[in-house]
């Protein structure tokens, strides 16, 4: 069955403090990652797209990082900051035959930074 | 110029009423969708159009009737309205229905039923 789950749920964390957010995965065949950030009362946003032959890739204070073989990627957030505060969605597209296209999301690890 | 808009942003009604909820989208993509996100947060996806199409019909309550007048529009109607229909409905845009396309989604519309 095609899933995805992160972990944790929630995190508190102090500002300029660094974290990592995890999401495993077992959907197949694999196409492509991507984390999307949510603030509150928005939509969510993409950060970044993690395809097969990617390990790591960064945008700004993020970090993601995607281990194909044992299925999980992680979103690193250094030095963070009040604006961090959002819930962080790893979504994940399949790539053929009848679920091509399809994603599925995984439920979100909600992120607090305290000041 | 926002990409993907949806209107209401709140809805406050009865039990039993019917309402909708419109998205338009001025990306030119092919493919939209609406989820429905519960108070836990989770995103489920409810219904995808391809160039107003139907492609994805979630299980769905027959109360729920996606209509997509042009590839740029997707709306909503919900009949019957009952108390766990509560929730932030969001639209979302994608280039088009393969593997790659990023999601735009708009800024949810929050429905509450009384």
């Amino acid at each position: 069955k095609n899933q995805v789950e992160q972990s944790p749920q929630s995190l508190i964390i102090l500002e300029g403090k660094n974290c990592t957010l995890q999401c495993n995965y077992t959907v197949s065949p694999f196409s492509n990652l991507r984390w999307y950030k949510q603030d509150t009362g928005r939509g969510p946003v993409s950060l970044t797209i993690m395809t097969f032959s990617e390990n790591t890739k960064s945008n700004g204070r993020y970090t993601a990082t995607l281990d194909a073989d044992t299925k999980q990627s992680s979103l690193h957030i250094t030095a963070s900051q009040l604006s961090d505060s959002a819930s962080y969605i790893c979504v994940v597209s399949a790539d053929r035959g009848s679920t091509l296209g399809r994603l599925y999301f995984g439920r979100g690890t909600q992120l607090t930074v305290w000041p | 110029d926002t990409a993907v808009s949806q209107t209401p942003k709140y809805l406050v009604t009865q039990m039993g009423n019917d309402k909708s909820i419109k998205c338009e989208q001025n990306l030119g993509h092919d493919t939209m969708y609406w989820y429905k996100q519960d108070s836990k947060k989770f995103l489920k996806i409810m219904f995808s159009y391809n160039n107003k199409e139907l492609i994805i019909n979630e299980t769905v309550p027959n109360r729920f009737s996606p209509k997509s007048p042009d590839k740029a529009h997707l709306n909503l109607h919900i009949n019957s309205l009952e108390l766990g229909d509560s929730a932030v409905y969001f639209c979302a845009s994608r280039r088009d229905a393969l593997n790659t396309g990023e999601l735009f989604f708009g800024e949810g519309s929050r429905l509450t039923v009384l």
